[in-house]
């Protein structure tokens, strides 16, 4: 069965905080890696698609980095901002769904951002 | 921008009865998928349809499943007899290609079965 596990569960920070939270994939059967922002009564919104070791991508405040070799990625909020309030789910593609596009989600991580 | 639809937004059906749930997906978007949220569970994969074919199909995604292309716009999926381990959020999401780019997801169905 293949997992994918996102740490922490949940997260309260204040206004102006840096953070950052985990995805854990299995390595040895990797294809590619997304990571989705989930406000509530939204629809997920992709922040990245990362499909190569070392990957670093960046969308304003936040960045995301990849290691394939050990199967995590990180997500980087700067200076966090209410807005930045979501769930935040990253989803594993592996080898097997590279055609198809299956997503296999971690349970997400909720990020609250006090003013 | 273009955005992926879905209807109705709330479904509430008794259980053994057949629900559809309707998506618009974006429309030059050629991979389709359904996902489900079962309330405090990780969002799981029902199926991916591609050039009006599964593609991946999900061991959740039983013969009590089906999904359908019916014309160049819509993107369904029918449970034929519903139980109540069906009732959660369901997702319809898009894609330009199979897994190089990013899957546009629509707002979900809320499906309650009684």
């Amino acid at each position: 069965i293949l997992n994918v596990e996102q740490s922490p569960q949940s997260l309260h920070v204040q206004e102006g905080d840096s953070t950052n939270f985990t995805c854990s994939f299995p390595s040895s059967n990797f294809y590619a890696l997304h990571w989705y922002r989930w406000e509530t009564a939204k629809s997920p919104e992709a922040l990245f698609v990362m499909t190569l070791n070392g990957d670093e991508k960046k969308k304003g405040r936040i960045s995301a980095t990849l290691n394939t070799k050990e199967g995590y990625s990180y997500l980087y909020i700067k200076g966090s901002q209410p807005e930045d309030s979501a769930t935040y789910l990253c989803a594993f593609i592996p080898r097997g769904s590279s055609n198809t596009g299956k997503l296999i989600f971690g349970q997400g991580t909720t990020l609250q951002v006090k003013p | 921008e273009p955005e992926v639809t879905q209807t109705p937004s709330h479904q509430v059906t008794q259980m053994g009865q057949e629900v559809i749930l309707r998506c618009v997906p974006i429309s030059n978007h050629l991979y389709f998928y359904w996902y489900r949220q079962i309330l405090g569970q990780k969002v799981e994969f029902l199926v991916s349809f591609y050039n009006n074919e599964i593609s991946e199909k999900s061991e959740i995604f039983d013969d009590q499943f089906s999904v359908e292309r019916p014309d160049g716009s819509n993107f369904t999926l029918k449970i034929r007899s519903t139980k109540l381990e069906d009732s959660a959020m369901y997702f319809c999401a898009s894609s330009l290609s199979g897994s190089g780019n990013e899957q546009f997801f629509g707002p979900g169905t809320r499906l309650t079965v009684l």
